[in-house]
């Protein structure tokens, strides 16, 4: 069972378009949604992250929107680069601790 | 450089043969996790360890086992892997065990088992 479904599982922009990846989640427990994108042969690191009291987040061209009430998230990459190409994926956690729950991961190729 | 580092990174083995995959982090991090990556699944936890001789089961342990007797060390055993045990597993690790402390992955271990 999924408790993070994310969408698409694979997208292709143009240099310079808009990229969105959606994400959805089921428990309300949730309260830190991160992001985290993975370079073909590396493991993933954190690119940016969200607490639900906080409807968006922005850090250079990446940011999160937020909807707490929609149980849904959503990552936006403005002027996106080829440079850009990667697997993201969405996850979240409880507070009680630091376990992650991920997404399917999106595959996102970023053409010159 | 602070690090979390995974050996073998490529492993080929049969059905059957016990294996060992380490990981160690040098960042004095209390926290440590395995996943595994499959297409179409996304990260799945396996175990993970809050502190020292403290583990616990993640969402998909079967099949695994894990022992953390020191703080920077937490190595994944597979005592008898099976072809479905084929996969990309990654170690992490964070500062402390609130659901705010960043996770830093190892580099990755690909697991073929025939």
């Amino acid at each position: 069972q999924q408790q993070v479904k994310q969408s698409p599982q694979s997208l292709i922009v143009q240099k310079g378009g808009i990229p969105i990846i959606n994400c959805a989640y089921e428990n309300t427990a949730f309260d830190y949604f991160p992001w985290y994108q993975q370079f073909p042969g590396k493991g993933p690191a954190l690119l940016i992250a969200i607490r639900p009291d906080v409807s968006e987040k922005k850090e250079g061209r990446f940011t999160i929107s937020f909807n707490k009430s929609a149980k849904q998230f959503s990552l936006h990459i403005m002027d996106s680069q080829p440079g850009d190409s990667a697997t993201y994926f969405c996850a979240a956690s409880m507070r009680s601790g630091s376990r992650l729950t991920f997404g399917e991961g999106t595959q996102l190729t970023v053409n010159p | 450089e602070a690090q979390v580092t995974q050996n073998p990174r490529y492993l080929i083995t049969v059905t059957g043969k016990k294996l060992t995959v380490t990981c160690s982090q040098n960042m004095n991090h209390e926290y440590m996790s395995w996943y595994r990556q499959d297409p179409g699944l996304g990260l799945r936890q396996i175990y993970y360890s809050m502190n020292v001789e403290v583990t616990d089961k993640g969402d998909v342990p079967e099949g695994y086992k894990v022992s953390r007797k020191e703080k920077r060390n937490f190595p994944l055993i597979l005592e008898s892997p099976s072809p479905n045990q084929t996969s990309l597993y990654f170690c992490a690790s964070s500062f402390g065990t609130s659901s705010y402390n960043e996770q830093f992955f190892g580099p990755g271990t690909r697991l073929t088992v025939l």
